[in-house]
């Protein structure tokens, strides 16, 4: 089974502001089937990225995903005030579906 | 419109049982593969259950092997999961969440969830 490790556990940052968060797997992920969350306070997680770097329907061009092998990225350019949220990376790959522990994004 | 609403969530004490339900609608139900993702207070989100669109392929979570039961009416559009033998760690909000055709454990539409607290 592969872990997922998302650095850093929390990310304090101003609106307009740019965030990069990692997700690091303990082995190569199969097709980059590596998956993007964001689940705000009280809601359940939306989908924001697939295939490591595919944009989810609706979702702004100011959310990309990068990355391969065990090593990947997600890039929020141009920080809204809806996008403080927690975020968690996917590997889809293979039973079961694990899930990052999360990095939280908010305001500074 | 995609719709996943659970319900049957709430309070019970440990060792009991309970049943989830997911009711679905604005897609072919039949057709997909559904899941149960849970998420425990303050915490993060954690995979239980897997059924594929026939039911003929069933995942389970160590954690909930053996004592919880995914099960599916594609009559009824409608997604269940008995909860048997219940602990204080299955306290959490269960998710139901709709998988992408051919890709059983990518997840494009999830309910709101439902809360279960296991208590005495």
């Amino acid at each position: 089974e592969i872990v997922l490790t998302q650095s850093p556990g929390t990310l304090s940052l101003s609106p307009g502001g740019r965030a990069t968060l990692s997700c690091r797997a303990s082995q190569s992920v199969s097709s980059n089937y590596l998956a993007w969350y964001q689940q705000k306070p009280g809601q359940a997680p939306r989908l924001l990225i697939y295939g490591a770097s595919t944009r989810a329907t609706g979702i702004p061009d100011r959310f990309s995903g990068s990355g391969s092998g065990t090593d990947f990225t997600l890039t929020i350019t141009r920080l809204e005030p809806e996008d403080f949220a927690v975020y968690y990376c996917q590997h889809y790959g293979a039973s079961p579906g694990t899930f990052g522990q999360g990095t939280k994004v908010e305001i500074k | 419109e995609v719709q996943l609403v659970e319900s049957g969530g709430g309070l019970v004490k440990p060792g009991r049982s309970l049943r989830l339900s997911c009711a679905a609608s604005g897609f072919t139900f039949s057709t997909y593969t559904m899941n149960w993702v849970r998420q425990a207070p303050g915490k993060g989100l954690e995979w239980v259950s897997s059924i594929s669109s026939s039911g003929s392929s069933i995942y389970y979570a160590d954690s909930v092997k053996g004592r919880f039961t995914i099960s599916r009416d594609n009559a009824k559009n409608s997604l269940y999961l008995q909860m048997n033998s219940l602990r204080a760690e299955d306290t959490a909000v269960y998710y139901c969440a709709k998988a992408v055709r051919f890709l059983e454990w990518l997840f494009d539409y999830w309910g709101q969830g439902t809360l279960v607290t296991v208590s005495s």
